[in-house]
């Protein structure tokens, strides 16, 4: 059971560039969200899907772009990428129900991007 | 203003000793949800703890227990008989139960733990 897989696991842009961050659960979870982590900033919620073909915004969603068009993959892409961007991104994801174990989040192990 | 305040960024404790890492949180909500998670030198996200806004009882976990204190709208963190391996980056996070579509985590900045031999 692999759980949650980011890919890749680093890279580097430069300012403008494109690129897209994959992720993949297998426990079929319904809700899937993308963070990104910054010193002293804890996780921001950039965007977040709570099914296949939804997507909306959170915290802090300029830059960035989802989409969800099958269940187990949530995509995050950076259309010209800028310096603030340099961070670390987080997936998670977790399935619905109101029980203490439905609201846990189950995170992939990251993906380190810098732009220069 | 902060949802979910650590007020420590760094901490160190003597191994076997206990800890307690600070949070508190602001919400108008009835239902909330309280978690801990831990984050080693490697990177990833791991849960410890969770405590519902319901619950009567201090959650626990082993060698982890939650210190809720619903008045004063905290949620600390006890970590009992510290071991080397407890060193990492903690965060708290709350999930509020009334108008959070998808069910967001909010996240805390963090504290460092460092456990001295």
């Amino acid at each position: 059971n692999a759980g949650v897989t980011q890919t890749p696991k680093f890279r580097v842009l430069k300012t403008g560039q494109s690129m897209t961050l994959l992720c993949a659960q297998d426990m079929n979870h319904e809700y899937m969200y993308w963070y990104r982590q910054d010193p002293g900033m804890g996780l921001r919620l950039i965007h977040y899907s709570v099914g296949e073909g939804t997507t909306a915004k959170g915290e802090v969603p300029d830059g960035y772009n989802v989409s969800r068009l099958k269940k187990q993959n949530f995509l995050l892409g950076l259309e010209s990428a800028a310096p603030s961007q340099t961070s670390v991104y987080f997936c998670a994801s977790r399935r619905t129900g109101a029980t203490s174990g439905a609201n846990v989040l189950t995170f992939g192990a990251g993906s380190r991007l810098t732009v220069l | 203003a902060q949802k979910i305040t650590q007020t420590q960024p760094g901490m160190f404790v003597q191994e076997k000793e206990a800890v307690t890492l600070d949070c508190t949180y602001d919400t108008s909500d009835q239902s909330y949800g309280l978690f801990w998670y831990k984050q080693p030198s490697s990177g990833e996200m791991i849960f410890l703890i969770y405590q519902g806004s319901y619950d009567e009882q201090n959650a626990t976990e082993g060698r982890y227990s939650l210190n809720f204190q619903k008045a004063r709208k905290s949620a600390n963190l006890v970590i009992s008989a510290s071991q080397l391996g407890d060193s990492a980056m903690y965060f708290c996070a709350m999930r509020e139960g009334r108008y959070n579509p998808g069910g967001k985590l909010i996240f805390g900045q963090g504290t460092e733990l460092s456990v001295k031999p």
